[in-house]
């Protein structure tokens, strides 16, 4: 069954240092996606970065990079200098096939940035 | 460019009334995906239209529907409400372009409480 799971429900960092936040997927379809999106305490999801199955090379957006290990199926979030804004939850999230319109999300992980 | 847009924002409704949330794209988006968000079942997937057309339907029941507009604009409608509906209801548009879906961007949501 496809699946994505983000085995931390919460994480502190201290600001200025770098954090990663885990999520691994499961699924047999060969072509997927695989988002990560920041959402603050006020709702609206903010989309950070993509990484596609095929994908050779991890991705990476500004402070946020994605470490794609396809083998583990894994593809944990990289934040890089955090910063106090960051505190939000995250959730990591799965298209499959070439539909991107139909998301399998994680639970998420509430993300804490200490001054 | 604006962003995503979802009315109302906040709505409070009684057991068995229905509702009507409403979502406009952004521009040049032809594809629309709504979710609903709760504490206990996370973030699960409604449905998509594109061209007016429903694409894909997630894992609830026939109380709830949706339909989109020949200017992409979308509404979904939940009848006979119960007090599980409570939730933030998020939309969601991205555009295709050369045949192909791209990432999904979100409005900030519209949060429904049944009393």
């Amino acid at each position: 069954a496809q699946k994505i799971t983000q085995t931390q429900p919460g994480m502190f960092v201290q600001e200025k240092e770098a954090v990663t936040l885990d999520c691994t997927y499961d699924t047999s379809d060969p072509s997927y996606g695989l988002f990560w999106y920041k959402q603050p305490s006020s709702g609206e999801m903010i989309f950070l970065i993509y990484q596609g199955s095929y994908d050779q090379q991890n991705a990476t957006e500004g402070r946020y990079s994605l470490n794609f290990q396809k083998a583990r199926k894994s593809a944990n979030l990289v934040i890089s200098a955090s910063q106090l804004g960051d505190s939000a939850m995250y959730f990591c999230a799965m298209s499959l096939g070439g539909s991107q319109g139909n998301l399998i999300f994680g639970k998420g992980t509430k993300l804490s940035v200490k001054p | 460019k604006a962003g995503v847009t979802q009315t109302p924002r906040y709505l409070i409704k009684t057991r068995g009334q229905q509702v009507t949330l409403s979502c406009s794209p952004i521009s040049g988006h032809r594809s629309v995906s709504w979710y609903q968000q709760t504490p206990g079942q996370g973030l699960q997937f409604l449905f998509e239209y594109f061209s007016e057309t429903q694409r894909n339907k997630g894992n609830f029941p026939g109380r709830f529907s949706g339909r989109q507009f020949s200017n992409s604009r979308s509404e979904m409608n939940v009848s006979t409400l119960e007090l599980g509906d409570s939730a933030l209801y998020l939309c969601a548009s991205s555009l295709w372009r050369g045949g192909r879906q791209e990432t999904q961007y979100f409005g900030p949501g519209t949060r429904l409480l049944v009393l």
